[in-house]
Parts: structure tokens; C-alpha cells; sequence
């Protein structure tokens, strides 16, 4: 089993749409999550960390599930330019190493 | 700041030359990370290093992998001999600590024909 598992999509999405994604990690010791979005034949850039009380930045939200082990990503009211593959990240406690999900696919169509 | 620094951006060589990777991590960050991405396995960690000291080289794929380190602002990941199957996307990465935002290059993307 992968250590963070993500559904690859494509998820095909009208401008003004609002899409989620979900994402499922192994490790229960796992101690920070994060987003991390990804442009094609670009590098993976910091979306946003996801707190355990969930958070907003703008029109994303993110939020934890501790106990069934899985993270979320919601994205309201589309753009042509929310346009990626999001990758989930989770880092396991008492190490520096980041564990990167294959990443979801996200294309929004005018 | 010009971000973290990759060269070359793009390397297309023969099975059995040996490639050298180049990256100049974001000043001020102690932490340096070799990244292999494929469309098959993602985004893998093959090495980091903090403070120039290699931590865990648990992702380096074989004995054919090498990373250095020599000062804060250089690192080189090394292949030799390469094969086909190293062709992918290698990214370094820095950050400033072990929080999870990394800071990514631009890539280097290597062909082994």
C-alpha cells in the first residue's frame, strides 16, 4: 500500500465549479499535512499547510481527518487557472522527509 | 532571491555516459532535497542534506547514484553509468527547516537513450 494514496482524475471541472479532492496516508504517526500544486512541466509549488482544525486561504479549503486518516482539498468558484495536478504531502513526526502523493489531476474548462 | 537554481534544464545522453546534476539551493536554507519525479512513481526523495551533512540517502535508487554536497551553496547528484530507466525529471529542493515547505528548482529533465 501506497503511503499516500490520491485518485489521479482527470477531474474535468466547468469555470465556477467547485471540485474537491481527497487524499489517504498510512502512517498514523504522520504529524503535518500539506498541498502542494504542481503546473505541467513545472515544479511542485506550496498550496497551503492543513491544519487539524481544517483552513481557508481564499476560495481553497483544507481540512484533516486524524482518525480516518485522510486530507481534503475543496476548491470553490473555479478558474481557468486553478488548472494542476495537486499533490498531497505528508510528513511523518521526528522526520525531515516529506511524502508526496502521485497527485490529482485538475482541468477547468471555460 | 532567484529561487533555487538547476542546471542543465534539460540532458539527453547515452546508456552508459555518466550525468552530473547541478543545484544552487536558496540562501540561508539548511536544508537540500534530490527528488526523481516519473509518470509512474511520482515524486520519490533520493538524498537530503542539512547543513551539508547527508541525512538519509535511503531513496538513492543504487550504487550508480552519488550526492554531494561540498559547501551550503552547491550540490551535484551524479549518475554513472546511466540507463534508460533513470530517465525522469529531477528536482532539488531547499528549505529553511524541516517544517515541509520546500522550495523547489525548475528541474532537470534527463533522457538516457
Amino acid at each position: 500500500r501506497k503511503e499516500v494514496e490520491q485518485d489521479p482524475g482527470p477531474f474535468n471541472v466547468p469555470e465556477g465549479a467547485t471540485v474537491a479532492f481527497n487524499c489517504t496516508y498510512s502512517n498514523s504517526a504522520s504529524q503535518s499535512f500539506f498541498w502542494y500544486r504542481q503546473d505541467c512541466r513545472k515544479e511542485p509549488k506550496l498550496l497551503m499547510s492543513v491544519y487539524s482544525s481544517g483552513n481557508e486561504d481564499g476560495r481553497f479549503t483544507a481540512q484533516l481527518n486524524r482518525a480516518s486518516q485522510y486530507i481534503s482539498l475543496l476548491i470553490r468558484d473555479s478558474k481557468l487557472s486553478d488548472s494542476a495536478t495537486y499533490l498531497c504531502v505528508v510528513k511523518a513526526y521526528n522526520t525531515d522527509k516529506l511524502i508526496f502523493g502521485t497527485g490529482t489531476r485538475l482541468q477547468v474548462f471555460p | 532571491d532567484a529561487g533555487v537554481i538547476q542546471s542543465p534544464r534539460h540532458e539527453v545522453t547515452e546508456m552508459g555516459q555518466e550525468v552530473t546534476l547541478r543545484c544552487k539551493p536558496i540562501s540561508g536554507h539548511d536544508y537540500l532535497f534530490w527528488y526523481r519525479q516519473t509518470m509512474m512513481r511520482g515524486l520519490e526523495l533520493l538524498i537530503y542534506f542539512n547543513n551539508n551533512v547527508p541525512i538519509d540517502d535511503s531513496g538513492m535508487p543504487e550504487d550508480r547514484f552519488s550526492a554531494k554536497m561540498p559547501n551550503a551553496s552547491f550540490s551535484t547528484l551524479k549518475i554513472q553509468p546511466s540507463e534508460p530507466r533513470d530517465s525522469a525529471v529531477y528536482f532539488c529542493a531547499s528549505s529553511y527547516d524541516s517544517n515541509g515547505e520546500q522550495y523547489f528548482g525548475p528541474g532537470t529533465r534527463l533522457t538516457v537513450t
